[in-house]
């Protein structure tokens, strides 16, 4: 089992809708779990992070996390065709600080 | 804030040759810096921690004495390619974590294009 999953997708939604990505991870111990969009040849850029169970809003973005299904969400309202990217899932475990990625969801919005 | 910037963003070299790439960040201090690869349409490949003032930690497979970390100062690491040959050619991204951010998010650097020919 891989250490976070995500659905590769294309998930391809129309403009003004909800779009919902999802990510799983395998250990428990994980602590904190963050949400990162890549624009094609960019370097990732923070959307936001989640450590308590529950929802987290952020503007359009809503990131909700379940630690006992290990599960990690990230919610796009009225997405926009400037959302079109791969979202990566983090997560961190231990003192290292280390975060381990999912392989990315690219989300594609139609106008 | 948690603004990091890398040097140069792209660099062109021939084969056999030393890369040096920069990482900084610029409004904060950062004890510990990330040095990632990604080919293309590939994930991101976590190659070393780098931590100020001590020895990088290389993930397993990368080879320290061709990835050269050093991380000199609280808001400069710098890793140098080695005699660089064109399987090289990557997007290298650095990142670095805060001193004082509690909740150890990494903020990553704008990358280096690297080209060998």
């Amino acid at each position: 089992q891989k250490e976070v999953e995500q659905n590769s997708g294309p998930l391809s939604v129309p403009e003004g809708a909800i779009a919902s990505l999802n990510c799983t991870y395998s250990d428990r111990g994980s602590q904190s779990f963050f949400w990162y969009r890549q624009y094609s040849g960019k370097s990732p850029e923070l959307i936001m992070f989640i450590y308590s169970n529950g929802d987290k809003e952020d503007g359009r973005f809503t990131a909700q996390l379940n630690k006992a299904s290990q599960y990690v969400s990230l919610l796009i309202r009225d997405s926009q065709p400037s959302d079109s990217a791969t979202y990566l899932c983090a997560v961190l475990k231990g003192s290292n600080y280390k975060l381990t990625f999912g392989k990315g969801t690219l989300l594609t919005v139609n106008p | 804030g948690a603004v990091v910037s890398q040097h140069p963003s792209w660099v062109i070299c021939k084969s056999g040759t030393s890369v040096k790439i920069e990482c900084r960040s610029l409004d904060f201090q950062a004890t510990t810096m990330f040095w990632y690869r990604q080919f293309p349409k590939q994930s991101l490949m976590l190659m070393a921690t780098s931590n100020e003032g001590s020895k990088a930690t290389y993930e397993q497979g990368v080879e320290k004495d061709k990835f050269l970390i050093n991380h000199a100062s609280l808001t400069l690491s710098t890793l140098t390619v080695t005699s660089a040959h064109p399987e090289d050619s990557s997007f290298y991204i650095c990142s670095a974590r805060s001193v004082t951010d509690p909740t150890d998010t990494q903020y990553f650097g704008p990358g280096t294009r690297l080209t060998v020919l």
